[in-house]
């Protein structure tokens, strides 16, 4: 069974930096390109960033270039999203979730993680 | 940047009921359409991938259809657990980019 944990979200202030992961389990997370999706508080959904399997190819919505990061450890089973200079707007839950690249869809997704920006 | 455009935003239906939901893309975009269903506080599941293919575990009365720009969610006898939130997403190019979403509501 494919599990998809984030984890490292929290109330951080506006300018500062946090470091969100997801742990995958349940398939070759190797074999997969991987994303991150956000959804802002009674709004809807987000595409944020994605990465190839090897982490060599990027990709990221506009409103988060040059201030997000995406990167994964295939070592470890694990994908981050580096978030400096953070602004309120990016205020949300945000998902990981595995991405098929042939059908562009985004098969499995974990439970969310929050990060607030809020002074 | 692709478009997505869903109508209605929200539905009232009743058990039973068969339900339709349209997204419009602002290009075309072959086939490469999904579907998501999103219930209050839970992360949003995939039910329909390029435009119709139904995901192993659906529902058979979930159905999509659709090519180029126009699309079509259907629930064809809606049932007490499909009362959520639907979301249809291109899957054409970057940025990938999502419809505004559809509430479904009890009537």
């Amino acid at each position: 069974e494919v599990q998809l944990a984030e984890s490292g979200g929290g109330l951080v202030q506006p300018g500062g930096s946090l470091r969100l992961s997801c742990a995958a389990s349940g398939f070759t997370f190797s074999n997969y390109w991987m994303t991150w999706v956000r959804q802002a508080p009674g709004k809807g959904l987000e595409w944020v960033a994605n990465i190839n399997e090897d982490g060599s190819d990027k990709y990221y919505v506009d409103s988060v270039k040059g201030r997000f990061t995406i990167s994964r450890d295939n070592a470890k089973n694990s994908l981050y999203l580096q978030m400096n200079s953070l602004r309120a707007e990016d205020t949300a839950v945000y998902y990981c979730a595995d991405w098929n690249s042939s059908s562009g869809d985004f098969q499995d997704w974990g439970q969310g993680t929050l990060v607030t920006v809020s002074s | 940047d692709i478009q997505m455009t869903q109508s209605p935003s929200s539905v009232s239906a009743s058990v039973g009921d068969r339900v339709t939901i349209t997204c419009r893309a602002s290009q075309g975009i072959s086939s490469y359409l999904a579907w998501y269903q999103q219930k209050p506080g839970k992360a949003p599941k995939l039910l329909i991938y390029t435009a119709f293919n139904l995901r192993g575990g659906v529902p058979s009365r979930f159905s999509g259809s659709g090519s180029g720009t126009d699309f079509t969610l259907t629930i064809s006898s809606l049932q007490p657990e499909d009362f959520a939130t639907y979301y249809c997403q291109q899957a054409k190019s970057f940025p990938l980019t999502f419809g505004g979403g559809t509430k479904v509501e009890i009537k």
